[in-house]
């Protein structure tokens, strides 16, 4: 079955940085763009970053461009994100979440990866 | 970019109630909104996709309306398990954007 697999959260200092990563399974990594969705916890959802399924095509939420890079490894079926100059409004849960291909936006996300900005 | 303006911020409700929360978008989406269901501890469940399609094992009184900036998600007859937050997102571009959410409690 479809599985996506967060890992790399943690607590970091305001303006260090951060790697999180998503391994998939379960799906031909390789075709499929992914998305990386946080939420502070009790609050809303934050669409933050995503990538084309051959790395060509890259996308970012005003908030975090030019901190963030995404990126992935199709022979290793994983996507990153770099997190860079981070502050307490980067803290969440943040989600995996693979694009479904027709008219559908997602169709799979993984349990998250829960980050914490704090000094 | 789009910005997403979702009503009410909460929502109580009867068990067999007709439940209608509204989504807006700054500018024309077409038809690319989505909505979503998210319970505590869970990763949210698509509900509705294009405005209008139900997503398979949804049950039916789940429904999505509208076009260009207006939507609404109505719930025909609410039940005990529908007690969730309920978001909606456009996706017509980059920066795709959720609404604020809309708790919606059982009395």
């Amino acid at each position: 079955q479809v599985q996506l697999v967060e890992s790399g959260g943690g607590v970091v200092q305001p303006g260090r940085s951060l790697r999180l990563s998503c391994a998939g399974s379960g799906f031909t990594f390789s075709t499929y763009n992914l998305h990386w969705i946080r939420q502070i916890p009790g609050k809303g959802l934050e669409w933050v970053t995503m990538i084309s399924y051959d790395g060509s095509n890259k996308n970012y939420a005003d908030s975090v461009k030019g901190r963030f890079t995404i990126s992935r490894d199709n022979s290793r079926d994983t996507v990153y994100v770099q997190m860079s100059r981070l502050t307490d409004e980067d803290s969440g849960l943040y989600f995996c979440v693979r694009g479904a291909s027709g008219s559908r936006p997602f169709d799979y996300w993984g349990r998250g990866t829960l980050v914490t900005v704090s000094s | 970019d789009i910005q997403m303006t979702q009503s009410p911020s909460t929502l109580s409700a009867s068990v067999g109630d007709r439940v209608t929360i509204t989504c807006r978008a700054s500018q024309s989406i077409s038809s690319w909104l989505a909505w979503y269901q998210q319970k505590a501890g869970k990763a949210p469940k698509l509900l509705i996709y294009k405005a209008s399609n139900l997503e398979t094992g949804v049950p039916s009184r789940f429904s999505g309306s509208g076009s260009g900036t207006e939507f609404t998600l109505t719930i025909s007859s609410l039940q005990p398990e529908d007690s969730a937050t309920y978001y909606c997102h456009h996706y017509n571009n980059y920066p795709i954007a959720f609404g604020q959410g809309t708790r919606l409690e059982i009395k």
